[in-house]
């Protein structure tokens, strides 16, 4: 099946800081990418869809200045964090969609804010 | 609004006792639903679609849009099928992809 890479997939950062969490589709090229946050044991939120070369769409709650996005090509999409507190931390986890009614997910990214 | 429901948090049986993982949703448009699968330290992954009407690792699911359900079913449990268990809706049309998860099942086969 296709390949989702996330990276990193672990990342400490201190409070005030930002964070770039990278999502790739590595064999095929994505219509469309998501962001979500995944709390322990908890569902998937939804936090944003992101396409290519154009502006990403939040889904409500969720501060667009905060959490930025960046869909550079078809195969990237690039989350950041900015100025990170102890609130963000959390798992975020992309998917890239190829358009034939399945989802891939990346392995997830642990961030934890310090 | 579209929701998906999943009335189980966890599920607790032993191995080769039927399981069943119930999922409801709610839609105005024709419905595409998927299971998902998350063994721990793994990433979410695709177990079925209610299109492909398949069965993966022995697991069945069946769409039933008159009591808008898409249960999974399997009727001998392994330990090996321990996992979060999430439910998913299509939304937005196959060109799009946004999918909207149920809160998941913690399934938890004892030996």
């Amino acid at each position: 099946g296709a390949v989702v890479s996330q990276h990193p997939s672990r990342v400490i950062c201190k409070s005030g800081t930002s964070v770039k969490i990278e999502c790739r589709s590595l064999d095929f090229q994505a219509t469309t990418m998501f962001w979500y946050r995944q709390f322990p044991k908890q569902s998937l939120m939804l936090m944003a869809t992101s396409n290519e070369g154009s502006k990403a769409t939040y889904e409500q709650g969720v501060e667009k200045d905060k959490f930025l996005i960046n869909h550079a090509s078809l195969t990237l999409s690039t989350l950041t964090v900015t100025s990170a507190h102890p609130e963000d931390s959390s798992f975020y986890i992309c998917s890239a969609w190829t358009g034939r009614t399945e989802a891939f997910f990346g392995q997830g990214t642990r961030l934890t804010v310090v | 609004a579209q929701r998906v429901t999943q009335p189980e948090k966890l599920l607790s049986v032993f191995k080769g006792a039927p399981v069943e993982l119930k999922c409801n949703y709610s839609y105005s448009g024709s419905p595409e639903l998927f299971w998902y699968v998350q063994y721990s330290r793994q990433r979410l992954q695709l177990l079925l679609r209610h299109i492909s009407r398949e069965s993966i690792k022995g697991f069945t699911a069946d769409l039933n849009k008159g009591e808008t359900s898409f249960h999974l079913k399997k009727p001998f449990a392994q330990e090996e099928d321990s996992a979060m268990y999430y439910c998913a809706l299509l939304t937005g049309g196959t060109s799009y992809g946004k999918l909207t998860f149920g809160q998941g099942t913690i399934l938890t086969v004892h030996p």
